[in-house]
């Protein structure tokens, strides 16, 4: 256990609906970042949060995806309507500057 | 695309050390090396990484070539649990992290 914690930690929605997940960090971490990891593959980079402000988005990250991070907290990570396709282990990592990420247990998604 | 080589697989007896390498040709003199490994079905775990000088902790050690074009990872003495994918990434200091296919470690008993 890094202490950071994801809910929920596996998600099963119906093409077209929306979905939330929730990160929530190590208190002291400023430093946020969301991955996502399909089956045999390494993960991906999605996002990365420093305190509250939004600082880079990766180009997968299309239009039907936003990141929050409201008060330099806790994270979430929507998805709209969603697709076959964002099926996959969605990672959250917390850091403080210039040391490793420490990642949650990550939240699977399945959409049929 | 990743900017590290690294062997596909290797195996490892249990108890004795592993020594994984990886090859980083292009890295940037602000980049880091950092490795983590992820046991299947987890997230990924940070294990150690360095710039310049070799590093040690708990987990492992770095072995940095002074022209810093490879690194080796040292497990000094592998356990079953070692058993995982590892992953040799070089990263600037805020480290987004650009992950390839990674080494899979058997240790065997």
């Amino acid at each position: 256990d890094t202490g950071v914690s994801q809910n929920p930690r596996h998600k099963i929605t119906k093409r077209g609906q929306n979905v939330t997940f929730r990160c929530d960090p190590i208190s002291e971490h400023n430093r946020l970042y969301w991955y996502r990891q399909t089956l045999g593959q390494g993960p991906e980079f999605l996002t990365y949060f420093q305190n509250e402000a939004q600082l880079e988005k990766s180009r997968l990250l299309s239009d039907r995806f936003s990141a929050e991070r409201p008060k330099g907290s806790f994270s979430t990570l929507e998805i709209q309507r969603t697709e076959q396709g964002d099926s996959a282990m969605y990672l959250c990592a917390s850091s403080p500057p210039r040391v490793g990420q420490y990642f949650g247990p990550g939240t699977r998604l399945t959409v049929t | 695309d990743a900017k590290t080589t690294q062997p596909p697989s290797m195996d490892c007896a249990e108890g004795r050390a592993a020594n994984l390498p990886c090859n980083h040709s292009t890295i940037s003199g602000n980049e880091y090396v950092y490795w983590y490994r992820q046991i299947h079905s987890q997230g990924p775990q940070y294990i150690i990484h360095g710039l310049k000088n070799n590093e040690t902790n708990e987990m492992a050690s770095l072995i940095i070539t002074e022209d810093r074009k490879s690194s080796t990872l040292i497990l000094p003495h592998a356990t079953l649990r070692d058993t995982a994918v590892y992953y040799c990434i070089v990263a600037d200091s805020w480290g987004k992290l650009q992950f390839g296919a990674g080494t899979q470690v058997v240790v065997t008993p």
